[in-house]
């Protein structure tokens, strides 16, 4: 079936960087757009961007350009997510999921990873 | 740009119906087609429920519906479920290959 998995919680220190992974399998990889969405604790949903895994183009949110770097592998289905710079407020559920529209980007999150919790804490 | 406006909470008894509804400008909402809802229980990852205003996915309750009227996007749940009682999301495209989320609402089965 359709699954998404991420890599597992991360405890960081102000200044420094954090990179997700997100393991796609059962579907065609370079078929589907991925986005990134993070929820800081009892907050609601923040979109932070969106990756085409079959060309590598990318598009970040205004407020995160600059600190947020989206790969992927192909040879391993797997997206990434590195944000930089980390500071106390980016405390959150960072989660990829993927966008049900096929070859274009449509902005419907039809399949979720099970979310990585990013501490930041000095 | 701004997160969408949804009210905090809603709450409506068993078999009720209840409307949420989703406040952006005429750069989001307003100006295109795209809005999708999302569920999310505790500590769950959300569910797409709506997308494009109003289409459901596939195993999808045909009690949820979508509709939009200028800049503001509603979603009804009918038939309330003690199933139901989650938080809600809105989104919206928001032009330049952005995408921005509602503020949430709080769905309360009483």
């Amino acid at each position: 079936q359709v699954q998404l998995v991420q890599s597992g919680a991360e405890v960081k220190k102000p200044g420094a960087s954090v990179k997700v992974s997100c393991k796609t399998s059962g579907y065609i990889f370079t078929g589907f757009y991925m986005h990134w969405v993070r929820q800081a604790p009892g907050q609601g949903l923040e979109w932070l961007g969106w990756i085409n895994p079959n060309s590598g183009a990318k598009n970040y949110t205004q407020k995160f350009q600059g600190r947020v770097t989206m790969t992927r592998d192909t040879s391993i289905s797997t997206v990434s997510m590195e944000l930089s710079r980390l500071r106390s407020d980016d405390t959150a559920v960072y989660y990829c999921a993927r966008d049900s529209y096929n070859s274009v980007v449509g902005g419907a999150l039809d399949i979720w990873g099970q979310g990585t919790m990013v501490t930041v804490s000095s | 740009q701004s997160a969408l406006t949804q009210p905090p909470s809603a709450s409506g008894s068993p078999g009720q119906s209840v409307t949420i509804s989703c406040t952006g400008t005429s750069s989001d909402v307003g100006g295109y087609n795209y809005v999708s809802w999302y569920q999310q229980h505790p500590g769950k990852a959300p569910k797409l429920m709506i997308y494009e205003v109003s289409e459901r996915p596939s195993g999808v309750p045909d009690r949820f519906s979508g509709s939009k009227s200028g800049n503001t996007a509603s979603l009804t749940v009918s038939g309330l479920q003690a199933e139901d009682e989650a938080d809600y999301y809105c989104s919206s495209y928001a032009g330049s290959n952005n995408w921005v989320f509602g503020t949430g609402t709080k769905v309360t089965v009483l």
